[in-house]
């Protein structure tokens, strides 16, 4: 069984940073592209960061590009969502999520989600 | 960057309906690169298709996807109970993903 685990999530003051991490298991981690998609109430889902099985592609959204930082342990079956110089515009509950295929940018599991705020 | 446009924003219908969903992208786009998800209250989304109309693992067959270039439709021909939810759709290229703003199928 596909499982994903967000963890790292918090209060935290503009310009902070935070970590998110993602514990997966049930399938080849290695195998397949990860991404961490962000939701808020008013701008709905947001596509945040992307990487591929190997660590050696990543792509980010331009409003985070700089600030957020993507990675992967293939060892330790993790993906991680380095933030830093948050914005009250990063509030949103972050997912990390499975690609269904190479090639294939749609996400058939998601984690619960995991929340950051970012408040003053 | 493409922008996708779901309309309408609510839709209100009773069980036992057929729920017809568009997405309209701003320009033309593969049927490869268009995605369906259904989401419900404290739940994340759930992949409904890939590709258009490839239905995802353990998806009913009254669900179904269509559509090309820049218009895509998610049809569910008999509303169950459970299919009262918001759902959004999705393209992806090589280097981003963007959302549609969602539909909210209420009950009626």
């Amino acid at each position: 069984e596909v499982r994903l685990l967000e963890s790292g999530g918090g209060l935290v003051q503009p310009g902070d940073s935070l970590r998110l991490s993602c514990a997966a298991s049930g399938f080849t981690f290695s195998s397949y592209a990860m991404t961490w998609v962000r939701q808020t109430p008013g701008k709905g889902l947001e596509w945040v960061a992307a990487i591929s099985g190997d660590g050696i592609w990543i792509y980010y959204r331009d409003s985070v590009k700089g600030r957020f930082t993507i990675s992967r342990d293939n060892s330790k079956n993790t993906l991680s969502l380095q933030m830093s110089s948050l914005r009250a515009e990063d509030t949103a509950v972050y997912y990390c999520a499975k690609n269904f295929a190479t090639g294939i940018a749609v996400y058939d599991f998601w984690g619960q989600g995991t929340p950051v705020t970012v408040s003053s | 960057e493409i922008v996708l446009t779901q309309s309408p924003g609510t839709l209100s219908l009773s069980p036992g309906e057929r729920a017809t969903l568009s997405c309209r992208a701003s320009q033309t786009v593969g049927t490869s690169y268009i995605g369906w998800y259904q989401q419900k209250p404290g739940q994340p989304p759930r992949l409904l298709f890939y590709a258009t109309s490839s239905r995802a693992t353990g998806i009913p067959d009254r669900f179904s996807g269509s559509g090309s270039g820049t218009d895509f439709t998610l049809t569910i021909s008999r509303l169950e109970p459970e299919d009262f939810a918001v759902y959004y759709c999705q393209h992806f290229s090589d280097t981003f993903v963007t959302f549609g703003g969602g539909t909210k199928v209420e009950i009626k």
